[in-house]
C-alpha cells in the first residue's frame, strides 16, 4: 500500500533555510505536494511536482525529487517566523493521472523559527 | 468565489449522538472528498466522491456516511458519535482532471 513519512519535528534560526524531508513508497506516484498548516488554520497548497520533474523552485521554495529513492524535500530559503506552521508532503498515485480528490498524506513535519 | 466551506467550525457531541457535518462547494468542481486530522498521523481519507450520486470508501470509513445529491453538496454523517472520531475534518474539492485540491478551514469534532 501506499506510505508517505516525514520527520515530526524542525527547528531553525530566523534567516537560515529549512529543510523538510519526506519519503514515499509508491513508485508509481505522478503528483507529489507541499501543503502549509498555519495553527487553527486549513490545508494551504504551497507548490507540487510531477513525478517526470527533478526539481521546481518558486520563490524562496525549491522542491527536490530523487524517484529512485523515493525521497522528496522542501526547502524554504530565508526562514522566517511566518513560516511557522506544520508542513504537510503527500502523493497522488492515480494511475490515470487524476487524483480523485485522493491523496495520501505524511504525518506532517512542525517547523519552529527561532528570532 | 468563497470555495470549499465546512459548517459547523466546531461541534461538541456526546457519546451515541449523531450529526451531520455540512460541506459545500462553489467551483463546480466533480471530485469532493473528506478527510480526517489526528495528531501525528496527518489527513487521512474517509470517504470520496467522482461525481452527483457517487461516493465510494477512503481509507477510514468506518462510523461515516456520505451522500452526494448535487454537485456542490457533499455531507458527512456520523450516525453514533465515538470518542475515537474526536478529531479535525476537512472537506476538500477538486476538478476533473486539475490535481490540485483545495480544502475548506476544517470543523472541529470533541466526543464526549
Amino acid at each position: 500500500g501506499e506510505d508517505v513519512e516525514q520527520s515530526l519535528f524542525l527547528s531553525v534560526r530566523e534567516g537560515d533555510s529549512s529543510v523538510i524531508n519526506c519519503t514515499y513508497t509508491d513508485s508509481s506516484s505522478t503528483y507529489l505536494y507541499w501543503y502549509k498548516q498555519e495553527p487553527g488554520a486549513g490545508l494551504q497548497l504551497l507548490t507540487y511536482i510531477f513525478s517526470n520533474m527533478d526539481m521546481k523552485q518558486d520563490q524562496r521554495l525549491t522542491v527536490l525529487l530523487n524517484k529512485k529513492d523515493k525521497h522528496l524535500s522542501l526547502r524554504i530559503a530565508d526562514t522566517q517566523t511566518g513560516d511557522s506552521a506544520i508542513y504537510f508532503c503527500a502523493e497522488c498515485t492515480n494511475a490515470g493521472g487524476t487524483s480523485y480528490g485522493k491523496l495520501t498524506f505524511g504525518q506532517g513535519t512542525i517547523l519552529t523559527v527561532h528570532p | 468565489n468563497a470555495g470549499v466551506t465546512q459548517t459547523p467550525k466546531f461541534q461538541v457531541l456526546k457519546t451515541g449522538q449523531s450529526m451531520t457535518l455540512q460541506c459545500a462547494q462553489d467551483m463546480n468542481h466533480e471530485y469532493m472528498s473528506w478527510y480526517r486530522q489526528d495528531p501525528g498521523m496527518g489527513l487521512r481519507l474517509i470517504h470520496y466522491s467522482v461525481g452527483a450520486g457517487i461516493t465510494d470508501q477512503g481509507e477510514v470509513p468506518n462510523g461515516y456516511n456520505v451522500s452526494r445529491s448535487t454537485t456542490e453538496d457533499f455531507p458527512l454523517r456520523l450516525l453514533s458519535a465515538a470518542p475515537s472520531q474526536t478529531s479535525v475534518y476537512f472537506c476538500a474539492s477538486t476538478a476533473s482532471g486539475a490535481n490540485v485540491l483545495t480544502f475548506g478551514a476544517g470543523s472541529r469534532l470533541t466526543v464526549l
